[in-house]
């Protein structure tokens, strides 16, 4: 069975401090993509990245960097130099191979204090 | 740039009364996707539809209904709400899932059910 596990409910940091947030997954399938969404306060739903499963390069994208390890079957997202804009609930997802669907973590609310 | 489009956005219903929840989308996507969301639970799916005619259940089906009579709207159908049908409802499409294309989703329908 596929699972995604964000342990983390809540995270509170203050503004230009650097974040992680975690994502755990289990699948049995060889091949596989892993994403992030972003849900600020507003509501809506923002993809932020796609991995699959067969590369494991780290990526960075101004600000935002992910950790993508199959060794510990995890997709880790890091926030450097935190902003209060980056305040949001971020949902960690996976989709395998043959399935048509999506499995969302519960989601990880990030607080960014000034 | 319309993308995903959901009607209404706001909606309170007494329990036993029959709603539709709208959701357009104009990218030409085969996949749509019916999500609810509640405080700690992420984002479940009610339903999805992967073309034109085709439906499917998802993970939280019980008390739904979903057509897709058009490729581009997908709707969702309460039929007798109830009080635990209160909730947030994302509607999303993807161009595929096989490819595993990202989700983009609308602005959700806050639902509340008295």
């Amino acid at each position: 069975a596929q699972k995604v596990t964000q342990a983390q409910t809540e995270i509170s940091v203050v503004e230009k401090e650097d974040v992680t947030l975690d994502c755990v997954y289990e699948t049995r399938d060889t091949t596989y993509y892993l994403f992030w969404y972003k849900q600020p306060p507003s509501g809506e739903l923002v993809f932020l990245i796609r991995r699959n499963s067969f590369d494991e390069q780290n990526e960075i994208s101004g600000r935002y960097s992910w950790n993508f390890q199959k060794s510990t079957s995890s997709f880790n997202f890091t926030i450097t130099a935190s902003q209060v804009v980056d305040s949001a609930v971020y949902f960690c997802a996976l989709s395998t191979g043959g399935d048509d669907k999506i499995i969302f973590g519960k989601g990880t609310r990030l607080h960014i204090l000034p | 740039n319309a993308g995903v489009t959901q009607t209404p956005k706001f909606r309170v219903l007494k329990t036993g009364q029959s709603m539709t929840l709208l959701c357009a989308q104009d990218m030409n996507h085969e996949y749509m996707y019916w999500y609810r969301q509640d405080p700690g639970m992420g984002l479940r799916l009610i339903h999805y539809s992967v073309g034109e005619g085709t439906t499917a259940k998802g993970e939280v089906p019980d008390g739904y209904n979903v057509s897709r009579l058009k490729k581009q709207n997908f709707l969702l159908g309460l039929e007798s709400a109830a009080p635990s049908q209160t909730s947030v409802y994302f509607c999303a499409s993807s161009y595929s899932i096989a490819a595993h294309e990202p989700q983009h989703f609308g602005d959700g329908t806050r639902l509340s059910i008295l």
